[in-house]
Order: structure tokens, then sequence, then C-alpha cells
């Protein structure tokens, strides 16, 4: 089975200042890594994932993930943060293997951007 | 329409009411899924649809009934509900092949209050 911490709930930060959302996992087998954004009143969004190849990965809006293996973790990062990515920002994962298309999602972490 | 549909996107309901909660993908996927979310839990995944056929069930309760017609809609049939049952419910598409990908893409929601 996985599991998926999410170790903030809740991130301020100031608009263009740096911000990191971190997500840790457990897991027996390989997964693959997601991160999703909820707008308010909306879906989920998917933001960026890694699949393989290079561990850092690009996605939409300017954000970015780092798969770091050997700490289990995926942190979420932008350099400069804008007040519409005010949003609650999900990690997920699902095993590479075995069929199952279950992802699993960690509690969330809501980002507010301050003027 | 594009993406994920869902309707209503509100929806208030006694307990001993009868209603049913769509969902439309016009994406072309194999995959559909529900969701519940509700406030400080995290994303509980429901049902899983595969190619039409119910691939899993996460022990939810049976007065949530889902039914899955063709590849492009998903309904959850409601009936003697509860009011912890008051949430978020999301619907999700993906495309499930034997490569990866997997990313799902999700509805809007619709939100349910059970009076």
């Amino acid at each position: 089975a996985q599991s998926v911490t999410q170790l903030d709930s809740q991130v301020p930060v100031f608009e263009e200042a740096p911000v990191e959302l971190r997500c840790n996992y457990s897991s027996s087998v390989s997964v693959y890594l997601f991160w999703y954004v909820q707008y308010p009143n909306q879906g989920l969004q998917l933001l960026l994932k890694y699949l393989s190849g290079s561990t850092l990965v690009k996605g939409i809006n300017g954000f970015e993930a780092e798969f770091n293996k050997s700490q289990t973790s995926f942190h979420l990062r932008k350099p400069s943060v804008h007040i519409s990515d005010t949003a609650e920002y999900f990690c997920a994962v699902r095993p590479t293997q075995g069929g199952s298309e279950k992802l699993v999602f960690g509690k969330g972490t809501k980002l507010t951007v301050n003027p | 329409e594009t993406g994920v549909t869902q309707t209503p996107r509100h929806l208030v309901m006694g307990m001993t009411n009868k209603k049913s909660l769509k969902c439309e993908q016009h994406l072309g996927h194999n995959a559909m899924y529900w969701y519940k979310q509700s406030a400080k839990k995290p994303l509980e995944l429901m049902f899983v649809y595969n190619f039409k056929e119910q691939t899993e069930n996460n022990s939810v309760p049976s007065r949530f009934s889902p039914e899955c017609p063709n590849s492009s809609h998903l309904f959850l049939h409601l009936h003697t509900l509860q009011p912890e049952d008051s949430a978020l419910y999301l619907c999700a598409s993906s495309q499930v092949t034997d490569r990866a990908g997997y990313e799902q893409y999700f509805g809007p929601g619709t939100r349910l209050t059970v009076t």
C-alpha cells in the first residue's frame, strides 16, 4: 500500500516570494508521482508528473518538482509566486505496476499568496 | 463541451430523497472514477470503472450506487443519505494502457448537502 504525507496544511507567502510545498510518500514498490492544483470551486488540474528519467520535472504555471528517491520526496517549488497561485495543492502517487489505476492523495496544502 | 463535465454543480437533498449525479467525459478515455472530497480529509476514491467494468469499490456504503452505461458516462445514484455524506463529489477519467501516463482529468465536482 502507498501513503502520501504533505507536511504543511497551510502555507502563507507574499507575492513574488519563492515557495516550496513538501510531499513525502511511502511505498514498497516503485511509483509514479503527481502534483495537482485545485482552485476554489473547481476540480483538480494536473500541474506536473514524474514517470521516469530526469528527476527535475517542470510543469505548468512556472512550477517544478524534484523527485528524490532516497528521501522518498517530491517537493513542489516556484521561484516567484503570484496572487493567482492561491489554491490548494495535492500530491499523489500510484504504483508503476500491478494494474491498479488508483491514485493515493495527500491531504493537501493550502497556499495563500498575499500582496 | 470539453474535458470532464458534471451535473448538477450543487445539490441539496433530504435524507429520504433519491437523486443522481452525472459525469460525462469528452476525452475518449476508457476509465472513470468517483471521488469524495470532505473538509479536512484526503480525497477518497469511491469507485473505478475500467472499460465499463467496475474494478474497484473502496468499501463504499450501499446508499451510493454507481452506474457506467458506456465509457463516456458515469452516474452516482444516491438514496437515504446521511448528513456526513455532505461533500464535494468529483468525477475523473483517464486513459489506461499498459504503458505509463495515467494522469486523471477531473471535473468541477458536485457540491452535495444532505439536510
